[in-house]
């Protein structure tokens, strides 16, 4: 069974640019939720994704958008960035019948 | 608003003793309550969970126990082991909707 994979590990922006982050869900798994944790916080709920439709979101501003794919991978993807930014991107995968998520190891964005 | 608290930052505990971590929450409708174990540079792994219907949940050295009257659940490790050293996190949620609300973290540390 494969765990949840993200990628790129590591990322490195500049204020204004845009970026996109990947994640390929566990297998089995129909549903994922993407969390930005800042250094010294827990993770805080961006969105989440059900069939390919966003259906719940936390209190972030529209430029932080995503897709579900068929194949229940996923995108994050974050426009006019700004240094704030800056954290850990989780990506975590659940069936629709559990509330228990499993996460990915995170992407480490940096905005400059 | 901070729904769910985690009052300690760090807690240092001696190898084979117990550990104990709590949390605290203001939300009395949350009904499913998960702890996580995140080590640096991975995500978040899930530890064990535990429904509002009961108030004990034990998986091998881990017990986790939920007292609602008191918003206030615990998890307890015994022994303790080297490994066990990282951040803790404990998260609550409504059963059946899309997030997971976190505290802030307890790094626990395992002496010789």
């Amino acid at each position: 069974e494969t765990g949840v994979t993200q990628s790129p590990t590591h990322l490195i922006k500049t204020r204004g640019q845009q970026v996109t982050l990947r994640c390929s869900s566990q297998s089995g798994h129909n549903t994922v939720s993407w969390y930005q944790q800042a250094l010294g916080q827990g993770p805080q709920f961006i969105f989440q994704y059900y069939r390919e439709e966003e259906n719940g979101r936390g209190n972030f501003p529209p430029r932080f958008s995503g897709l579900q794919f068929p194949n229940y991978s996923s995108e994050l993807n974050v426009n006019a960035l700004e240094l704030d930014d800056s954290a850990l991107y989780l990506c975590a995968s659940r069936t629709g019948g559990t509330d228990t998520q499993y996460f990915g190891p995170g992407t480490r964005l940096t905005v400059l | 608003d901070q729904q769910v608290k985690q009052n300690s930052p760090s807690l240092s505990v001696q190898e084979g003793r117990i550990s104990i971590l709590n949390c605290d929450y203001t939300n009395s409708m949350f009904d499913y309550f998960l702890w996580y174990k995140k080590y640096p540079a991975e995500g978040p792994t899930f530890l064990i969970s535990i429904s509002s219907i009961k108030d004990k949940n034990e998986d091998g050295r881990f017990t986790v126990f939920l007292n609602k009257s008191a918003k206030h659940l615990s998890l307890h490790i015994v022994p303790s082991q080297p490994g066990d050293s990282a951040v803790y996190f404990c998260a609550a949620a409504l059963q059946g909707a899309q997030k997971l609300v976190f505290g802030q973290g307890t790094r626990l540390t395992i002496n010789p």
